[in-house]
């Protein structure tokens, strides 16, 4: 099975930065995504990472560490609009034998302040 | 193409009766998938198809709830005799498989609006 952990809630500033942390243990691991979700709405893709390292796309990055089983969402000149929750998801071989299939952790809800 | 539809988009009903939701997903998708979420939680996995086959189904889920893609193109989720329980917003998501990268957008899920449902 899959077992990911992420903060439940965080609190920033506006123009500040934050980090979302996410740790997972899982076998067959092929890749982690972030999703933004806001309030009543559904997920939107953000970041698809496979390989170590970091990707980064305008104002979000993101990091991962297969070896350490750890990456992080990293959030830049934050704006009010940024308050959501942030999903990490883990790709992995499920019981299908040879599939993948995508497992979402609890998200995390952001809430960026004046 | 519009994206992922979900139909209904709400869904009242009293408890013991039947449901069903129906995905239909982006059209060039071989992957889809079928998520709960209730309200501060994530989409948690409930089924998902590789074109018209299903390839597993959460262990959490009673025989009540099934799930089909008959052609490998859209798909109905049907929950029996509902509870309150199993009032949650219920998430389609639909992707493109493969195991190389190097195709854009390739093995992101995109998501449909949901189907809220509401057991009174």
């Amino acid at each position: 099975g899959q077992n990911i952990d992420q903060p439940t809630e965080m609190t920033a500033t506006e123009g500040a930065i934050v980090q979302i942390n996410c740790t997972y243990q899982t076998s067959g691991f092929n890749g982690l995504f972030w999703y933004q979700q806001h309030a009543g709405e559904a997920p939107t893709f953000l970041s698809y990472n496979v390989l170590d390292g970091l990707e980064e796309k305008g104002r979000f990055s993101s990091f991962l560490s297969r070896s350490k089983g750890y990456s992080y969402l990293l959030l830049k000149e934050l704006q009010m609009k940024d308050s959501a929750s942030y999903l990490c998801a883990v790709r992995d071989k499920g019981n299908s034998g040879g599939y993948q299939k995508v497992t979402f952790g609890i998200g995390t809800k952001l809430q960026v302040i004046p | 193409d519009t994206g992922v539809s979900q139909n209904p988009r709400h869904k009242i009903t009293k408890r013991g009766q039947n449901v069903t939701f129906r995905c239909d997903p982006i059209s060039e998708h071989n992957r889809l998938y079928w998520y709960r979420q209730t309200l501060g939680q994530g989409p948690e996995f409930l089924t998902y198809f590789q074109n018209e086959a299903q390839l597993e189904k959460s262990r959490l889920l009673s025989d009540r709830f099934s799930a089909e893609r008959p052609k490998g193109s859209f798909s109905t989720l049907e929950i029996q005799r509902t509870e309150q329980g199993d009032s949650a917003m219920y998430l389609c998501a639909s992707s493109f498989e493969v195991g190389d990268r190097r195709f854009a957008g390739a093995n992101v899920l995109t998501f449909g609006a949901g189907s809220r449902l509401t057991v009174l």
